[in-house]
């Protein structure tokens, strides 16, 4: 099982550019989460999906969009970014909601200049 | 909203020595309480939690303790190994709400 995985590792973009970072998880788990890391900032959920076809908004979701039209992918989307996204991006999953084990992917480092 | 304080924010203790990490939240409907651990460049992985009916759990060099009533929970860590360096962040999640927050995190540092 190659459990949670993301794509790209890395990226750097323009301001005003888009992207989409893709999260893909093996395990079969319902729910699947966003988050940023920022130095000093611990980190912040962005979105989260509690099953197939369903978003919900967490603590910072301004300038992000998701979506979860499989089970098993979850997309982050900016569509203009800014230099405050530079962050690293982590996506994880859980098989028994928000209380249970967080599974987390490698990361996204992502630079807006 | 929910706030979720942890300190120290960087901790050095003597390879050997415990090391505690605490952290204090506001929401009294917070009830569940993982730790994760995240390496140097590496993914953050759990390596404990607690569930806010239960006051302490362990698991060989590391347990949790939770104090419901002055809502703070904290992280002991005995006879500190270099492997445990690292940082640590602590979360409180209320499950009715599906929501979480993560501490800004504790950097330790095990020193030989």
């Amino acid at each position: 099982n190659a459990g949670v995985t993301q794509t790209p590792k890395f990226r750097v973009l323009k301001t005003g550019q888009s992207m989409t970072l893709l999260c893909a998880q093996d395990m079969n788990h319902e729910y699947m989460y966003w988050y940023r890391q920022d130095p000093g900032m611990g980190l912040r959920l962005i979105h989260y999906s509690v099953g197939e076809g369903t978003t919900a908004k967490g603590e910072v979701p301004d300038g992000y969009n998701v979506s979860r039209l499989k089970k098993q992918n979850f997309l982050l989307g900016l569509e203009s970014a800014a230099p405050s996204q530079t962050s690293v991006y982590f996506c994880a999953s859980s098989y028994s909601g928000i209380r249970g084990e967080q599974y987390f992917g490698p990361g996204t480092r992502l630079t807006v200049t | 909203g929910e706030n979720v304080e942890q300190h120290p924010s960087t901790l050095s203790v003597q390879e050997g020595d415990s090391a505690v990490i605490k952290c204090t939240y506001s929401d009294s409907a917070s009830n569940y309480f993982p730790w994760y651990k995240q390496e140097l460049g590496k993914r953050p992985q759990l390596i404990i939690d607690i569930r806010s009916n239960v006051g302490e759990k362990k698991d060989q060099r590391i347990a949790v303790t939770l104090n419901k009533t002055a809502k703070h929970f904290s992280l002991h860590i005995t006879e500190t190994q270099p492997e445990d360096s690292a940082v640590y962040f602590c979360a409180a999640i209320t499950v009715r709400d599906d929501k979480i927050i993560f501490g800004k995190g504790t950097r330790l540092h095990i020193l030989p």
